[in-house]
């Protein structure tokens, strides 16, 4: 049992490049997240899903994309990357909603 | 809206000594809250959370946490922290409000804890 798992790990991108970052769970958790982390700001929230086939915009959705297209992988895309996207990525999963949730290692993303 | 504070960015202790970080909220149902840990270069691992009855829960590692509805707070507490302790807490807070929550959890910015030896 993996738990949630993403890759990559890390990567630099060059700006207006485009990338895509995997996040998978193996808990057949419904609710996904995508999430991006700043020093001093916390964790935002980028976009959601509730389940397959579906995703919803979070806090700071502008600039990113994402899919559902089955249920135990949510992927995020860059489709041009700028400097501002520089960050650490995290995923998450729950169960039900408001549930806790399980977070994969990150991937740190560098665009210069 | 919900949104979570942390007033504290940095915290530093003794090793032996006790810790609370702090934490309030603004959530307009009942809510549901976390403490989560980072360590240096790794996710976020749960500690305990709160989402119904004692208001006193307890949490991995020797941490608790208290619910309190009249402060809006959820202080997290260790009563003798040791080195391995140093790392980045956040508080959240999420819910089953309803709407379009969907659960999602809101994070307060951190607070970094040293513990010196």
């Amino acid at each position: 049992n993996a738990g949630v798992t993403q890759t990559p790990k890390f990567r630099v991108l060059k700006t207006g490049q485009s990338m895509t970052l995997l996040c998978a769970q193996d808990m057949n958790h419904e609710y996904m997240y995508w999430y991006r982390q700043d020093p001093g700001m916390g964790l935002r929230l980028i976009h959601y899903s509730v389940g397959e086939g579906t995703t919803a915009k979070g806090e700071v959705p502008d600039g990113y994309n994402v899919s559902r297209l089955k249920k135990q992988n949510f992927l995020l895309g860059l489709e041009s990357a700028a400097p501002s996207q520089t960050s650490v990525y995290f995923c998450a999963s729950s169960e039900n909603r408001g549930d806790e949730q399980y977070f994969g290692p990150g991937t740190r993303l560098t665009v210069t | 809206a919900q949104s979570v504070t942390q007033p504290d960015i940095h915290i530093t202790v003794s090793e032996g000594a006790s810790l609370e970080l702090r934490c309030n909220y603004s959530y307009g149902a009942t809510p549901y809250l976390f403490w989560y840990v980072q360590s240096p270069g790794q996710g976020l691992q749960l500690l305990l959370k709160y989402f119904s009855g004692d208001t006193l829960v307890q949490g991995i590692k020797g941490f608790e946490a208290e619910f309190k509805r009249s402060q809006s707070s959820f202080n997290l507490r260790k009563p003798s922290v040791h080195w391995s302790d140093a790392a980045e807490y956040f508080c959240a807070v999420g819910g089953d409000a309803g709407g379009t929550s969907y659960g999602k959890l809101t994070f307060g910015q951190g607070t970094i804890l040293t513990v010196h030896p």
